[in-house]
């Protein structure tokens, strides 16, 4: 199985700020990677995938970016309803298979 | 309007079984595959287990092959988890959750339901 890795696995950050959060699977997936918010208490909600599509209704503040197999994910301007937990997901090979989380909180 | 509604989740003592269920609705359910990923409480994601539109093609967990058992109903455009031989381990809230982009075994999620909770304890 793909093993999949995120840091940090959690951040402090302010409204405004830019936050960017890596992750890496243990090898190439080929852009097949997801990233999913998740509030608490909520279902995770897709927010790109091929690593930096952005799902229909995204904010355009939130990109992706990467290649072979180390990804990003950036906030440009963290909004307040952007305090949440990442997850990346690659489904280059099955199983399909996530990253720890990274919580971004106050 | 997608939406997924899981349901069937309880309170169930080690080695006890559930069905769990899932209603689809806002989109052609035989068309997609469907997966169901779960979250033990405080902790991340695990898929369990996926299967094709056609209900013909079947893939699980090496964590749940054997006691768990994903089936579909297209003409009640539903989605199950038979649940069996259940450990404390498999606490947590299941989800169900509709294929995005990727193969038949292995692709993201763009759609999920609320999850339903599954508590495995005496």
């Amino acid at each position: 199985d793909i093993q999949m890795t995120q840091s940090p696995s959690s951040l402090s950050a302010s409204v405004g700020d830019r936050v960017t959060i890596t992750c890496r699977a243990s090898q190439g997936i080929s852009n097949s990677l997801a990233w999913y918010q998740q509030i608490p208490g909520k279902a995770p909600k897709l927010l790109l995938y091929a690593a930096s599509k952005l799902e229909s209704g995204v904010p355009s503040r939130f990109s992706g970016r990467g290649s072979g197999p180390d990804y990003t994910l950036t906030i440009s301007s963290l909004q307040p309803e952007d305090f949440a937990t990442y997850y990346c997901q690659q489904y280059y090979s099955p199983p399909p298979t996530f990253g720890p989380g990274t919580k971004v909180d106050i | 309007e997608v939406q997924l509604v899981e349901s069937g989740g309880g309170l169930v003592q080690p080695g006890g079984s559930l069905r769990l269920s899932c209603a689809a609705s806002g989109f052609t359910f035989s068309s997609y595959a469907m997966s169901w990923v779960r979250q033990a409480p405080g902790k991340g994601l695990e898929w369990v287990s996926g299967i094709s539109g056609s209900g013909g093609s079947t893939y699980y967990a090496d964590s749940v092959k054997g006691r768990f058992t994903i089936s579909r109903d297209n003409s009640k455009n539903t989605l199950y988890l038979q649940v069996n031989a259940l450990r404390a381990d498999d606490t947590a809230v299941y989800y169900c959750a509709k294929k995005g982009l990727g193969g038949s075994g292995s692709y993201s999620l763009d759609y999920w339901g609320q999850g339903t909770l599954v508590t495995v304890s005496s």
